[in-house]
């Protein structure tokens, strides 16, 4: 498989557990915030989204929370499966920049164990 | 969704040489851009794909280094020149569209 999680911090869980992925941003201008997934050998895939007049977000199995005080995102993936096992990125933007440009997080490594 | 094509999807490099990597949108997009993952690392941006004018690039990538053409809005080009071994790395095309940012699946340069 492809080595990105060589350098990554990692989460291990078991099947039907809940997960938690944190991720903390650096630019207090940033409104609009998206989580990734990337699978082995793929591109990063859009999850959820949420902007800054939100403190919560759900969606099918996710959930995302933001704390805009201490800059933090989580995402909460619920009743994890085999298949959600992926490298997680976080990803901010100033939506009222010049242009569409994501800063993204370092990513979390998540392994669910059958 | 936009869907993104990238290739090559992988290559092995001569030090020296250049590798001209295309991205092609199967819609057209206002906006596209390249990333750079290194192997374990996270996503950084190279450069903005301007369509009919230079690429705007992020600190600490030059023009001479990774050119980039966007002849029209479905299609952009970024060429790898005077490759090292530094430059192994995944390199992703990505475009916006309807506020998402879609990406492409990639091409894995590893670099002799």
């Amino acid at each position: 498989g492809e080595n990105v999680g060589l350098h990554l911090p990692t989460l291990s869980v078991q099947e039907g557990d809940n997960s938690i992925i944190n991720c903390a941003y650096s630019n207090s201008a940033s409104d609009y915030f998206i989580w990734y997934k990337q699978e082995s050998g793929k591109g990063p895939q859009f999850i959820i989204d949420i902007r800054s007049n939100m403190d919560k977000r759900q969606g099918q199995r996710v959930t995302v929370l933001l704390n805009k005080t201490v800059k933090h995102l989580s995402l909460q993936i619920a009743a994890t499966q085999p298949g959600d096992s992926a490298v997680y990125f976080c990803a901010e933007i100033n939506s009222g920049g010049s242009n569409y440009k994501l800063t993204f997080g370092k990513g979390t490594l998540l392994t669910v164990n059958p | 969704s936009a869907v993104i094509s990238q290739k090559p999807s992988r290559d092995i490099c001569q030090r020296g040489t250049s590798l001209t990597i295309q991205c092609q949108v199967d819609s057209q997009v206002t906006m596209m851009f390249w990333y750079r993952q290194q192997p374990g690392q996270s996503l950084t941006l190279i450069a903005t794909a301007n369509q009919g004018s230079e690429a705007t690039y992020e600190s600490g990538f030059v023009i001479d280094k990774f050119p980039i053409s966007r002849p029209n809005l479905t299609f952009s080009t970024l060429t790898v020149s005077n490759m090292s071994p530094e430059d192994s790395s995944i390199y992703l095309c990505s475009a916006n569209q309807g506020g998402e940012l879609f990406f492409g699946e990639g091409s894995r340069l590893t670099v002799l």
